[in-house]
């Protein structure tokens, strides 16, 4: 059965930091894209992030490009998010999700930007 | 960055009917387009890839077609899990982009 599961979310003051975790089992975790989708308290879905298969590419929404940095360790089938810099509008459930079209997502970990 | 805009916003459908959502790209995105159901406190859960392709475990209810800037998403016969709201998103262009859900609701 595939899983994924976050970690790291909680409460940070802006201009603090925080890394995400995404735990994954089931699968080959090293034969896939994954990706980071954030969506607002209430409102709709935003993607975040991207990193191949092997870690070699990364893309980034402009939003967090140079404040927030994907990686990945597919010797411990783990993927991270590194959040710098945070923001109130940075305040969001972070999902995890795998593959091109999303195939399996996590359950999300908030994420609370405020002072 | 491809805007995608879903319509209607909310839909009120009874048990047992058809429900259309509509999707459309504001540049061509090909057949690179899924659809995601998310119901309250949950994740979203991929329904349809490659625009028309049924993920695993999917009902046939559930079919989605178009191309190019056009896409449905049609459920059949409604069943009471089906209320939710549904998002479209496009992987053809980066940033990857998601409309802004259509809420589909009992009637």
């Amino acid at each position: 059965e595939v899983q994924l599961v976050e970690s790291g979310g909680g409460l940070v003051q802006p201009g603090g930091s925080l890394r995400l975790s995404c735990a994954a089992s089931g699968f080959t975790f090293s034969d896939y894209w994954m990706h980071w989708v954030r969506q607002d308290p209430g409102r709709g879905l935003v993607w975040v992030s991207h990193i191949n298969s092997d870690g070699s590419t990364t893309t980034y929404a402009d939003s967090v490009k140079g404040r927030f940095t994907i990686s990945r360790d597919n010797a411990k089938n783990t993927l991270f998010l590194q959040m710098n810099s945070l923001r109130a509008e940075d305040t969001a459930v972070y999902y995890c999700a795998r593959d091109v079209w999303f195939d399996y997502w996590g359950q999300g970990t908030l994420v609370t930007v405020s002072s | 960055e491809v805007v995608m805009t879903q319509s209607p916003a909310t839909l009120s459908v009874s048990p047992g009917e058809r429900a259309t959502l509509s999707c459309r790209a504001s540049q061509s995105v090909t057949s690179s387009l899924a659809w995601y159901q998310q119901k309250p406190g949950q994740a979203p859960r991929l329904l349809i890839y490659g625009a028309s392709t049924r993920a695993t475990g999917i009902p046939a209810r559930f079919s989605g077609s178009g191309s190019g800037t056009e896409f449905t998403l049609t459920i059949s016969s409604l069943q009471s899990e089906d209320f939710a709201v549904y998002y479209c998103q496009q992987y053809n262009n980066w940033p990857y982009t998601f409309g802004q859900g259509t809420k589909l609701e009992i009637k």
